[in-house]
Order: structure tokens, then C-alpha cells, then sequence
């Protein structure tokens, strides 16, 4: 089954503790992407990757990191978390190589509480 | 600046009645939009998508219609079911896509029995 996984779904932590959000696709997508969604916010764009070795800030990247060193696995680090990383973060890849649609597949989500 | 954004943050209709949600953008180079579906507790599905090509597209039961000359775009769903209950976004790309969709902020349809 096609799908985007990301773990944990639920993680509460205490501010500046390290932590990584996993997120792997088995379709073999070339871009993956990092979203929070807060309440009257919607979704926005923290990072994404075009490819293996190829990462891009999107619109709020502050206090985030990522990597790609692998296709399928795309991290989101958060060196030293704070408060107002508390969110609703989900994970997407898509293939835009591919041409016709840039279709973007979105995982569960991560639900994250920073104390 | 530019942004994406629906008209209405929640929507009651009546099961088995049309629906219709709305959306308004204001890049004029958006060449591509897409429908999400958001059930609670889980990520955004692909429901339907159009490029600026295109005046209308139908699916199963949904439709979204592209006014270019106002920047708007609807998705209509036909006789709504407990089901369609969900926040759908609508997101908007332009030039190649690359670096990823523009969202709205959501509307929550709540189908009422």
C-alpha cells in the first residue's frame, strides 16, 4: 500500500529537549515536504527537499532542520524546541517528475506539545 | 502578500443536499489547484485537482469549477453524505510546482441528518 509514515503521532515534550519526527514514502517520490498546521493558520510550508541531498527552506523554517540522505526517509529536526513548535505537523511527498499532476500525499500527522 | 483563502470557516448543510465550498487566490500566476479533504485525525487527501487550462473538472460526486477572471474556485459535492463531514482546503501552485502548494486556511463541512 502506497503510503506516507510518519512517527511518532503524538510526542509531548519539555522546551529545548532535542527531537526527531520521522517520515518515510514507499512510492519513490522525488519531493517531500514539512507542513504545521495550526488553528486559524492552515498548513505551512516549513521545509522540503526536491531530492536526495537537496533541501529548501519554505515559508517558516525557523527553529527546524532537515535531511535527505535517503529517497523515502525525510526527518524533522528540532534542535532545541520551543513552546511555540507546539503543532499539528504532517509530512508529504509527491512526484512531480512525473508530469501531469504534482499530487502532494500527506502522512497522519504528528501531533507535538512543547511544555 | 499573496495568499489563498476560503470564504466561509464552517458549512452546514443538510445530508443529501449540494454543497458548495469557496475559494479565492490571489496569485494570477497560479497555474494549478487542487481539493483536499481532511477527516479529523488524519492528513489531506487528494479529492479533485484543475489546472488554469480548465473551467470546470468533475469527479465522483465533486466538482470544482476555476473563475479566472475573479481568482476564485469552488468544489461542489452532490448529494452530501455523513461521509463528506471534513475541513477541505484548497491549494494553489504556480510555475513548476517544485516547491510546493500555497493553502488555504479551510473550511469544516458538517452534514447535518
Amino acid at each position: 500500500e502506497a503510503q506516507v509514515t510518519q512517527n511518532p503521532r503524538y510526542l509531548i515534550t519539555v522546551t529545548g529537549k532535542k527531537l526527531t519526527v520521522t517520515c518515510s514514502q514507499n512510492m519513490n517520490h522525488e519531493y517531500m515536504s514539512w507542513y504545521r498546521q495550526d488553528p486559524g493558520l492552515g498548513l505551512r510550508q516549513i521545509y522540503y527537499s526536491m531530492n536526495v541531498e537537496v533541501t529548501d527552506k519554505g515559508d517558516v523554517p525557523e527553529g527546524y532542520k532537515v535531511s535527505r540522505k535517503e529517497k523515502r526517509n525525510f526527518p524533522l529536526i528540532l534542535e532545541s524546541p520551543s513552546p511555540n513548535q507546539t503543532s499539528l505537523y504532517f509530512c508529504a511527498s509527491s512526484s512531480p517528475s512525473r508530469g501531469a499532476k504534482n499530487i502532494q500525499y500527506f502522512g497522519a500527522g504528528t501531533r507535538l506539545s512543547v511544555l | 502578500g499573496e495568499s489563498v483563502g476560503l470564504h466561509l470557516p464552517t458549512l452546514s448543510v443538510q445530508e443529501g443536499d449540494n454543497s458548495i465550498i469557496n475559494c479565492a487566490y490571489s496569485n494570477s500566476a497560479s497555474d494549478y489547484f487542487i481539493w483536499y479533504k481532511q477527516e479529523s485525525g488524519k492528513g489531506p487527501q487528494f479529492i479533485i485537482d484543475i489546472r488554469s487550462n480548465m473551467d470546470k473538472r468533475q469527479g465522483q460526486r465533486v466538482t470544482v469549477l476555476l473563475n479566472k477572471t475573479v481568482k476564485h474556485l469552488s468544489l461542489q459535492i452532490a448529494a452530501t453524505q455523513p461521509g463528506d463531514s471534513a475541513v477541505y482546503f484548497c491549494a494553489e501552485m504556480s510555475g513548476g510546482g517544485a516547491d510546493g502548494l500555497t493553502f488555504g486556511k479551510g473550511t469544516h463541512l458538517i452534514i447535518q441528518p
